[in-house]
């Protein structure tokens, strides 16, 4: 079964900072899907960037930025020039390339300090 | 384009009774899901749907729980009856096709479900 671990409950970081949210995850697959999405505290589910497993190119979204490690399955996301309106619980998901269905992790509450 | 859509927002019932949830799907999307989320769990599939036929149910935590989507454009998830344990936020999100590339999951601003 595929899982994916966010070993970070919570992570704090001053504005303007970077800050470096982990995920790791298993999987046999060889095509998957890799995504962060953003949960602030309205509830909405937003997604943040997402990466392709078969592309080697690291994905970037403006501020937003993935180290996609794939031996090491490793998926972690970079938020630079950190902003009030980052503070949220950040998610970490994965689906296989056939699959329609997300795993997600268990989250990392994101706090942005001035 | 409206996003997909949830109601009620918020809903607070007794235990025993039914609770039914409601989701709008965006148009032209064929996959429709529900998920819950709670603090214990995290997020959770439930079950979802493909052109309005369920492909995976296994996520359904027991009989009390079912799921329908009687056209493209609407789906319902129903607890009778409810108990304290389900209290939680119950996410609808819908897609359009099988393939991830450029097509995410787009998710309804849930549910919050309280049950006393």
């Amino acid at each position: 079964a595929q899982t994916v671990t966010q070993s970070q409950p919570e992570m704090s970081v001053q504005e303007a900072e970077t800050v470096t949210l982990s995920c790791t995850y298993d999987t046999s697959e060889s095509d998957y899907y890799l995504f962060w999405y953003k949960q602030p505290p309205s509830r909405q589910m937003i997604l943040v960037i997402r990466q392709e497993a078969y592309k080697q190119q690291n994905a970037t979204e403006n501020r937003f930025s993935v180290n996609f490690q794939k031996a090491a399955k490793s998926f972690s996301l970079k938020i630079s020039d950190s902003q009030l309106g980052d503070a949220a619980m950040y998610f970490c998901a994965y689906c296989t390339g056939t699959a329609s269905k997300l795993t997600f992790g268990t989250g990392t509450r994101l706090q942005v300090t001035l | 384009d409206a996003g997909v859509i949830q109601s009620p927002r918020h809903e607070v019932t007794e235990m025993g009774q039914e609770v039914t949830l409601r989701c709008k799907p965006i148009s032209g999307h064929d996959y429709l899901f529900w998920y819950r989320q709670t603090m214990m769990r995290g997020l959770e599939l439930l079950i979802y749907f493909n052109n309005n036929v369920p492909i995976d149910d296994s996520g359904m935590p027991e009989d009390r729980f079912s799921a329908k989507m009687p056209n493209a454009s609407f789906s319902t998830l129903k607890i009778q009856p409810s108990e304290p344990r389900d209290s939680a936020v119950y996410f609808c999100a819908s897609k359009r096709g099988r393939a991830w590339g450029n097509q995410p999951q787009h998710f309804g601003d849930g549910t919050r479900l309280s049950i006393l």
